[in-house]
């Protein structure tokens, strides 16, 4: 399995801080990609980022590949409390998730 | 907007009971998936399909079943509910690149 593993388990944060989530992966891969959760919904996707690439942007979104460490960061700028959810990485082709980070910003 | 609707939303059953639990996707996707997560924990992979007649089991033992007749469709059924089949169940299904969850189906059985 290329199951991604996400880092901390939980974050809590003030409205306007920013929010820094890491996942780390074991084996080699294609792309790798962030999702979110909301309380008790389904999983939807935010950005992918394939691995000739260090870094892209979505909005407030920021996410980093480190294909020597084999890991990856997802930092949300600015965050509000509408970013309160849990966030899952993934390995494409793999589909397998780990346990995510919760993420409650307070407001 | 993600077009994989998963029916019921909620459900309460008692023990014994048979149940299917509905997923289907109008993207014409091929690959379709089910995953099992209780509350703030990880999902697991339970079943997938790469296609039409195509199903494989996942990482986690399961008692469930699937089937794949049609594209669009891909029903997951419980034959004998249990208690400890209570959880949430998510259908997704992917084509070339990311994946489409529904909104989940919450069993609960007593």
């Amino acid at each position: 399995s290329q199951q991604g593993e996400e880092d901390p388990q939980a974050l809590s944060i003030q409205e306007g801080e920013n929010a820094t989530m890491n996942c780390s992966y074991k084996t080699s891969i294609n792309n790798l990609q962030w999702y979110r959760q909301n309380s008790g919904r389904g999983l939807v996707h935010l950005i992918l980022i394939r691995s000739n690439e260090r870094e892209k942007h979505s909005g407030r979104l920021r996410v980093t590949l480190d294909t020597s460490k084999k890991s990856s960061s997802l930092l949300i700028t600015a965050s509000r409390a509408a970013d309160t959810a849990s966030y899952f990485c993934a390995i494409l082709n793999d589909m397998r998730f780990g346990a995510g980070t919760r993420l409650t910003v307070k407001p | 907007e993600a077009d994989i609707y998963q029916t019921p939303r909620y459900l309460v059953i008692g023990t014994g009971k048979k149940i299917t639990l509905e997923c289907s996707q109008t993207m014409g996707h091929d690959k379709m998936y089910w995953y099992q997560q209780d509350p703030g924990m990880e999902l697991h992979l339970i079943h997938y399909s790469y296609g039409v007649n195509s199903t494989e089991k996942g990482d986690l033992s399961s008692e469930s079943t699937v089937s794949r007749i049609r594209t669009e469709h891909f029903p997951l059924t419980l034959e004998s509910a249990r208690p400890s089949h209570t959880s949430q169940y998510l259908c997704a299904s992917g084509g070339r690149g990311e994946l489409f969850f529904g909104e989940g189906s919450r069993l609960t059985v007593l």
